[in-house]
């Protein structure tokens, strides 16, 4: 299977901390996605990063991409319990999007 | 406002039957694409379509069918031959798959076998 895993399957922490989620693959890709589900609803795409980039920000969010080691990682500092949520990462290896099974993040006030 | 929407919400479906999931976009977005989620699972690919009148199979596409008569639909055909239909249903579009705002997913369907 071409499915990234992120890793870890589910992580708790305090309000104000910070969060960090990785994701593995295991063939080349083109680009690289995280995405947030609230329970119950749809994904929402939180940011891209194309496989000659090596690091991107959005906000709170910085995602990093390591392609020598098949690798990203998610992180979302001074976390809020607004950012309790599933967090896939998708990788688009050039056939479609692949989704990874999530990391359960519940972040307590 | 530009979007994509998914009906109904909650569908219940007896033994035998087929069902029809509606996903609908208004974001001119040319291809789309259905996954089926399971508690605690990623999302799987039964189908996608990246143009009018053309789809491929996904990764699960056994007892599901789709059609793509038009740029804006892309309803999911839940058949009997699927045995284990029960599953939270989730349709996306998107302009490609290198577009910076990714995928835009709808809310959702929640298939029940009763």
């Amino acid at each position: 299977s071409q499915q990234g895993e992120e890793d870890p399957q589910a992580l708790s922490i305090q309000e104000g901390e910070n969060a960090t989620m990785n994701c593995s693959y295991k063939t080349s890709i083109n680009n690289l996605q995280w995405y947030r589900q609230n329970s119950g609803r749809g994904l929402v795409h939180l940011i891209l990063i194309r496989s000659n980039e090596r690091e991107k920000h959005s906000g709170r969010l910085r995602v990093t991409l390591d392609t020598s080691k098949k690798s990203s990682s998610l992180l979302i500092t001074a976390s809020r319990a607004a950012d309790t949520a599933s967090y896939f990462c998708a990788t688009d290896y050039g056939q479609n999007f692949v989704f990874g099974p999530g990391t359960r993040l519940s972040v307590l006030p | 406002d530009g979007g994509i929407t998914q009906s109904p919400k909650y569908l219940f479906r007896k033994e035998g039957q087929n069902v029809t999931l509606s996903c609908e976009q208004n974001l001119n977005h040319d291809a789309m694409y259905w996954y089926r989620q399971d508690p605690g699972q990623g999302l799987r690919l039964i189908y996608y379509s990246q143009i009018v009148n053309d789809f491929q199979k996904g990764d699960i596409a056994e007892g599901y069918s789709v059609s793509r008569e038009k740029k804006e639909s892309f309803p999911l055909t839940v058949t009997s031959a699927q045995k284990n239909p029960t599953a939270f249903y989730l349709c996306a579009s998107s302009i490609d798959r290198t577009a910076p705002g990714g995928a835009f997913f709808g809310q959702g369907t929640r298939l029940t076998v009763v």
